[in-house]
């Protein structure tokens, strides 16, 4: 079956320290992948994604590698803010299928 | 554009009781979707409406769970009766477009059952 599994949090982190969530999924076929972001009290908000093998998601900073050899799709940010504090959900639509998330991972960025 | 409006943001029930939660999805999204977000876990979906059908509802509890998408715009999604494991927020999302675009979420509804 089709499934997401994202490193476990909480991570904290210094700003303007590097940061790598990892996420790996299973999936029959090729995917779309995503990553999702939800602010404290807030929905979640699409942040990237990708479509096929190879691309590269990115926004505010954000990037993410579709690598179809290592079924991963690591979210990567070169200096992370106290503004970046959220909880970070991987996810995965698979075609004729629907949305599946990871259990999401925490970020703290600390002053 | 306007966003996908979810009420009421927060609701506390004692176990046993109904509730009901309402979602006004993007204007012109075909397909619209709850999920439910238990605190600590990802979303999880339970029903998935394109217009006013069901496509998918295999993970919707139907003993106690019920949804229902009226003239294929807005819709509600009703508990009854509630059990404290239904604790969680519960999302509503939409979509207009093809697979891989990714979907619209509205802020939820957080449910406390006591």
């Amino acid at each position: 079956g089709n499934s997401v599994t994202q490193m476990e949090g909480p991570v904290t982190l210094s700003e303007e320290a590097f940061l790598t969530i990892n996420c790996t999924y299973t999936a029959t076929g090729y995917p779309s992948l995503f990553w999702y972001v939800q602010y404290p009290g807030e929905g979640l908000q699409l942040l990237l994604k990708a479509t096929k093998a190879d691309d590269k998601g990115s926004n505010k900073g954000f990037e993410a590698t579709y690598r179809k050899e290592t079924t991963s799709f690591h979210l990567e940010k070169g200096s992370v803010q106290v503004s970046d504090s959220a909880v970070y959900f991987c996810a995965l639509y698979n075609q004729g299928g629907k949305l599946i998330f990871g259990q999401g991972t925490e970020l703290s960025v600390k002053p | 554009e306007a966003g996908v409006a979810q009420s009421p943001r927060y609701k506390i029930i004692e176990k046993r009781q109904s509730v009901a939660f309402w979602c006004n999805p993007i204007s012109g999204h075909a397909t619209l979707y709850w999920y439910q977000q238990i605190l600590g876990q990802g979303p999880k979906l339970l029903i998935q409406f394109q217009n006013n059908g069901v496509v998918d509802d295999s993970q919707l509890p139907k003993d106690r769970f019920s949804a229902e998408r009226l003239k294929g715009v807005d819709s509600t999604l009703k508990i009854q009766p509630a059990k404290l494991e239904d604790s969680a927020v519960y999302l509503c999302a939409s979509s207009d477009q093809g697979p891989g675009y990714g979907y619209t979420f509205g802020s939820g509804t957080r449910l406390t059952v006591v």
